[in-house]
């Protein structure tokens, strides 16, 4: 069965340290792939997304992610948190188009000011 | 202002009562989608819709129903049948049909449901 696995569930760092969520799905076919947000308090949002191109991925607030097809990866980071990362996030992916969404587990990630 | 409105934002009901979960988006857009959020599980799919008058199963849609009668609703019904309905119900919508798998899904804040 298709299925997305994100390996941490819950993450703490200080501010300023890196950060890198796991996130590992299971088809080798066509994927499409996202991570979502979910601040404390507010709607899910897009983070990023890829569809083709180039692997390495850039979007908002200073985060990117990057596509490595062999490990059938799609790990998030960003180079220095912020107490105001701290959230829930979430790594999607459809399979094949006309695909369904399918969410991992989610990460819970703390920053501590 | 665009966007997608869940209402209410929290509900509790008595077991045994089926209970319906509002959704309204003015994105104009096509597909809409119902999710269950619970700790450490992330969102799985109940319901969507890619166009009016036509919804299709998620991966737990045992014990939910849904409609599609405007393009702008798509309400979910939790019936008696669900046996752990207590969630938080996540709608979400996107451009959708054409390319389906291609579009940002946007999201509502969320109902809370409670049965006591």
């Amino acid at each position: 069965a298709q299925s997305v696995s994100q390996h941490n569930h819950h993450v703490i760092l200080s501010e300023a340290a890196s950060l890198e969520l796991g996130c590992n799905y299971s088809y080798g076919g066509t994927v499409n792939l996202f991570w979502y947000v979910q601040y404390p308090g507010q709607h899910l949002q897009l983070l990023l997304k890829y569809f083709s191109g180039d692997p390495l991925v850039k979007g908002i607030k200073g985060f990117e992610a990057e596509f490595i097809k062999s490990k059938f990866s799609f790990n998030l980071r960003k180079p220095s948190v912020q107490w105001s990362d701290t959230a829930e996030y979430f790594c999607a992916v459809t399979f094949n188009q006309g695909g369904k969404l399918i969410f991992g587990q989610g990460t819970e990630l703390s920053v501590k000011p | 202002d665009g966007g997608i409105t869940q209402s209410p934002k929290y509900l509790f009901r008595k077991e045994g009562q089926n209970v319906t979960l509002s959704c309204e988006q003015n994105l104009n857009h096509d597909a809409m989608y119902w999710y269950r959020q619970d700790p450490g599980q992330g969102l799985r799919l109940i319901y969507y819709s890619q166009i009016v008058n036509d919804f299709q199963k998620g991966d737990i849609a045992e014990g939910y129903s849904v409609s599609r009668e405007k393009k702008e609703s798509f309400p979910l019904t939790v019936t008696s049948a669900q046996k752990n309905p207590t969630a938080f119900y996540l709608c979400a919508s996107s451009i959708g049909v054409r390319s389906f798998s291609y579009n940002e899904q946007f999201f509502g804040p969320g109902t809370r449901l409670t049965v006591l």
